[in-house]
């Protein structure tokens, strides 16, 4: 079973702090996403990564892939209230490709 | 471009109550349909996925169906509902030609079993 584990399960902040939520696995996967998701309503994805190593950015928001694609960090710079959500990673495993293996979550919170 | 809906948006059953939830996707052909339950504020759990018309994986033992009668629509379904079968039901669709896998969910059914 390819179990993906998000860290922390829960952060709180002020306005302006920097922030890191870690995404890990034992597993290799062929590609990682992380989606983020307000109460009551359905995921939204932010960004996919595949290549091992390889980083994007989105806005204040940096995703890296782990060189052996076994993890995945997601960085807010600047934290701002509108960052509030629930931080989701995903991951295709190697094998089993017709379904995402997700996290659990980080609940990030904003204060202003 | 792609849409995807789910109805209805918040449900309230009685224990024993047989249970339907609909999903349809536009915009697309021959899409991959999934169906996830969420736990309030936590992952998601797979229940069931389809690559067809007609063909159903199940992911866990339980107390639901899914049906896909048509490309672009899956039905969950439960002939007695149990109050465990409370939570958050989500829809999503891939192409099934994606190589990323990328997922997209609609915007969820809150279920609620009394």
């Amino acid at each position: 079973t390819q179990l993906l584990e998000q860290s922390p399960q829960f952060l709180s902040i002020q306005e302006g702090e920097n922030l890191t939520v870690y995404c890990n696995s034992s597993s290799v996967f062929s590609s990682l996403q992380w989606y983020r998701q307000e109460p009551g309503e359905g995921p939204v994805l932010l960004v996919t990564v595949v290549t091992g190593g390889e980083v994007k950015k989105l806005k204040r928001l940096t995703f890296q892939f782990g060189d052996a694609r076994k993890d995945s960090s997601l960085h807010i710079t600047a934290a701002q209230p509108g960052d509030t959500g629930l931080y989701l990673c995903a991951g295709v495993p190697i094998q089993g490709a017709q379904k995402l293996v997700f996290g659990q979550g980080t609940r990030l919170t904003i204060n202003p | 471009s792609q849409t995807i809906h789910q109805w209805p948006a918040t449900l309230v059953q009685p224990v024993g109550s047989p249970l339907s939830l609909e999903c349809t996707v536009e915009g697309t052909s021959n899409p991959n349909l999934y169906w996830y339950r969420q736990a309030a504020g936590r992952g998601l759990q797979l229940l069931f996925y389809s690559v067809g018309i007609g063909q159903i994986s199940s992911e866990v033992p339980q107390n639901l169906s899914a049906s896909r009668p048509q490309d672009r629509q899956f039905i969950l379904s439960s002939k007695k509902l149990l109050l465990s079968d409370s939570g958050f039901y989500l829809c999503a669709w891939r192409l099934g030609t994606s190589v990323y896998n990328e997922q997209f969910f609609g915007p969820g059914t809150r279920l609620t079993v009394l």
